[in-house]
């Protein structure tokens, strides 16, 4: 157990409709990152938020958005969801400082989305 | 931009050991990584390696050259539990981001 947490587990929605990802960060981590991981494309990573402020985007589409609340959880919201969006989402967290304990990242359990 | 190689599929004899080799090509390299991620599970650390040379974890050792761009993930006394797909991840460059870019992944079959 990584002490990230993701909620749902899965989701099964139609193409069109929008739905939010939650993820909860380790204690103590300031850092969320938000990765999406397709069986053609691997993990490509979407967004990162360091304590409430985006930090860094990545191939994160517009019709993705991401939010990083003041308890430090963030949610993934994806809209006009399309068949391609099928995936695992992950969600991971870090914390900031020194050493080699900044280059891992605590991967959440991720959240299965499918699209029909 | 940043990309890496990796082998698709590496095929080994529990007990043997097993090198999966990474080539990347990025700006602002910082640092090299390893994780290991089984079936229908999420990613787990396993390594970093941010200065030339080799890094052990008990069976579990990394390698990198920056000059080569090149890194290598050396699993010994292989176990069925290695089974698994191996990803290296580039961190690269950004105050205070620390943002990584995975390679495709390794899936590790290791048979009796």
């Amino acid at each position: 157990d990584s002490g990230v947490t993701q909620t749902p587990k899965h989701l099964i929605t139609a193409t069109g409709q929008r739905v939010t990802l939650r993820c909860s960060p380790r204690s103590g981590d300031l850092s969320v990152y938000w990765y999406q991981q397709s069986l053609d494309q691997g993990l490509q990573f979407l967004i990162q938020y360091y304590n409430g402020e985006e930090r860094a985007k990545g191939n994160i589409l517009e019709r993705f958005s991401a939010q990083q609340f003041p308890d430090l959880h963030s949610e993934l919201n994806l809209s006009s969801l399309e068949l391609g969006d099928s995936a695992l989402y992950f969600c991971a967290s870090s914390v900031e400082g020194t050493g080699t304990s900044i280059n891992e990242q605590f991967f959440g359990p991720g959240t299965r989305l499918t699209v029909l | 931009g940043q990309s890496l190689e990796q082998p698709s599929e590496v095929t080994a004899v529990e007990g043997a050991i097993v090198q999966i080799n990474c080539t990347y090509q990025t700006s602002g390299f910082y640092g090299l990584s390893w994780y290991q991620q089984h079936d229908g599970g999420a990613p787990t650390f396993l390594s970093y390696n941010g200065l030339d040379g080799l890094e052990e974890t008990g069976r579990f050792s990394s390698f990198l050259s920056r000059s080569d761009s090149y890194g290598y993930l050396l699993l010994q006394e292989l176990q069925m539990k290695d089974s698994a797909s191996y990803f290296c991840a580039v961190r690269s460059s950004g105050a205070g981001s620390y943002q990584l870019t995975f390679g495709k992944g390794t899936k590790l079959s290791v048979i009796p």
